[in-house]
């Protein structure tokens, strides 16, 4: 079993929608967990960060983490074309280790 | 955040031959990490750039197929030896900087081996 799971995809939803992408982990030693967004051709881009249970909200993107399920979510308000990427979700055990990526959702946004 | 060259960007190589990627970062970090990613497919650490001792190795990667230096804190090569074209892939340099808990990337090199 991969410590960080996610759908592969794609997921494909019309402008405007709410987007949820989520992951399941199984180390329940984690700390952090990241939402990278990666464009085609392009490295990951850090989207957000949080540390413990409970929401985290930036602009339209909000980042859920609840511990008790081992279960993170990312959610994107009135998506737009330009949101079409693969998002990543990762779990990190504090400041010194290196990160555990899930395998990424495509996501499609449809004019 | 932290500012990440990474170079080349893309390559095309002849199977048998070497390619070294530089990834140079704007400020002094503390760990470097250099990153897989084969076509469709998610990040697969290679291995931890050390500086000043030697890379630590991931199960599947050796020293001599992906030779790596750190010779300071702002700094990092990975090079791909005697390639195949099984080594086609993006590789990607990651930093993490002191203290930090953000992990953020180059944009990644894209080698072709023919």
């Amino acid at each position: 079993q991969k410590e960080v799971e996610q759908d592969p995809g794609p997921l494909s939803v019309p402008e405007g929608a709410i987007v949820s992408l989520n992951c399941t982990y199984s180390n329940s030693a984690f700390q952090y967990f990241m939402w990278y967004r990666q464009y085609s051709r392009k490295g990951p881009e850090l989207l957000m960060y949080t540390y413990s249970s409970g929401n985290k909200e930036d602009g339209r993107f909000t980042a859920q983490v609840d511990k008790s399920s081992k279960y993170i979510s990312l959610f994107i308000r009135d998506s737009q074309p330009s949101d079409s990427a693969t998002y990543l979700c990762a779990g990190h055990f504090g400041a010194g280790n290196m990160l555990t990526f899930g395998g990424g959702t495509r996501l499609m946004v449809k004019p | 955040s932290a500012v990440i060259s990474q170079k080349p960007s893309r390559d095309i190589c002849q199977r048998g031959t070497s390619l070294t990627i530089q990834c140079q970062v704007d400020s002094q970090v503390t760990m470097m990490f250099w990153y897989r990613q084969q076509p469709g497919q998610s990040l697969t650490l290679i291995a931890t750039a050390n500086q000043g001792s030697e890379a630590t190795y991931e199960s599947g990667f050796v020293i001599d197929k992906f030779p790596i230096s750190r010779p300071n804190l702002t700094f990092s090569t990975l090079t791909v030896s005697n390639m195949s074209p099984e080594d086609s892939s993006i590789y990607l340099c990651s930093v993490l900087r002191t203290g930090g808990t953000e992990a953020f990337f180059g944009q990644g090199t894209r080698l072709t081996v023919v």
